[in-house]
């Protein structure tokens, strides 16, 4: 399978706890990029990454929460302490700038409830 | 702050039917527009893509239409079938690497 992959696809966690989330990229795609996402609403952009630089994040990126990217390949998501508040669907993506013209390839997801 | 809204938000039609999805976005500024479909709990599937400097692209029976100067896109489904139905989400690429996604468009086609 050559798509974006994400693991897990679901995690539970008691509020308080830290968890991580990892996504793996298509190979050839240096930018990737982080959303979350809500019941009923769109995702919402939270950081991407060109290679191993991270050159975005947004407000709602909160400092409980830290994205890797290290060797420019994987990433990771952690999120310190959880609360209720974030459980949600993390959802990553892929792209390669030039040629497809940054056309995002997304991942499956990762299902977070917090209790 | 840039905004994408995406009318209707839910859209009921019958099978065979045409229909047209849209989304308007509040800056003419972008690098470019993508249009998505998404099953329950699952993750987006990209449709198609258009460059700021394009009016359409077309895959099969899907066209999409983009007028920067209004700040719309369109999205147009032919002869519509029950396995469209899904929520169609439009996301745009602002200059300033600012990623902004509609609510989407919840769509049912009845057999």
């Amino acid at each position: 399978d050559t798509g974006v992959s994400q693991n897990p696809r679901h995690k539970i966690t008691k509020r308080g706890q830290n968890v991580t989330f990892r996504c793996d990229p298509i190979s050839e795609h240096n930018r990737l990029y982080w959303y979350r996402q809500t019941l009923g609403q769109g995702p919402e952009f939270l950081t991407y990454f060109q290679n191993e630089a991270q050159l975005e994040k947004s407000r709602l990126l909160s400092d409980r929460f830290s994205a890797e990217r290290p060797k420019g390949s994987f990433s990771t998501l952690e999120i310190q302490r959880t609360e209720q508040g974030d459980s949600a669907m993390y959802l990553c993506a892929s792209s390669f700038p030039f040629g497809s013209y940054n056309e995002q390839f997304f991942g499956p997801g990762t299902r977070l409830t917090v209790l | 702050k840039q905004e994408v809204t995406q009318i209707p938000a839910a859209l009921s039609v019958p099978e065979g039917e045409n229909l047209v999805l849209n989304c308007s976005f509040t800056d003419s500024a972008i690098y470019n527009l993508q249009w998505f479909r998404q099953d329950p709990g699952k993750g987006l599937t990209s449709l198609l893509l258009i460059q700021s400097s394009q009016r359409e692209q077309t895959s099969g029976r899907l066209n999409a239409s983009l007028d920067k100067s209004s700040g719309r896109s369109t999205l147009y489904i032919a002869a519509s079938q029950p396995g469209d139905s899904a929520t169609y989400l439009c996301a745009v690429y602002f200059t300033g690497n600012q990623f902004y996604f509609g609510t989407g468009t919840s769509l049912t086609v009845i057999p």
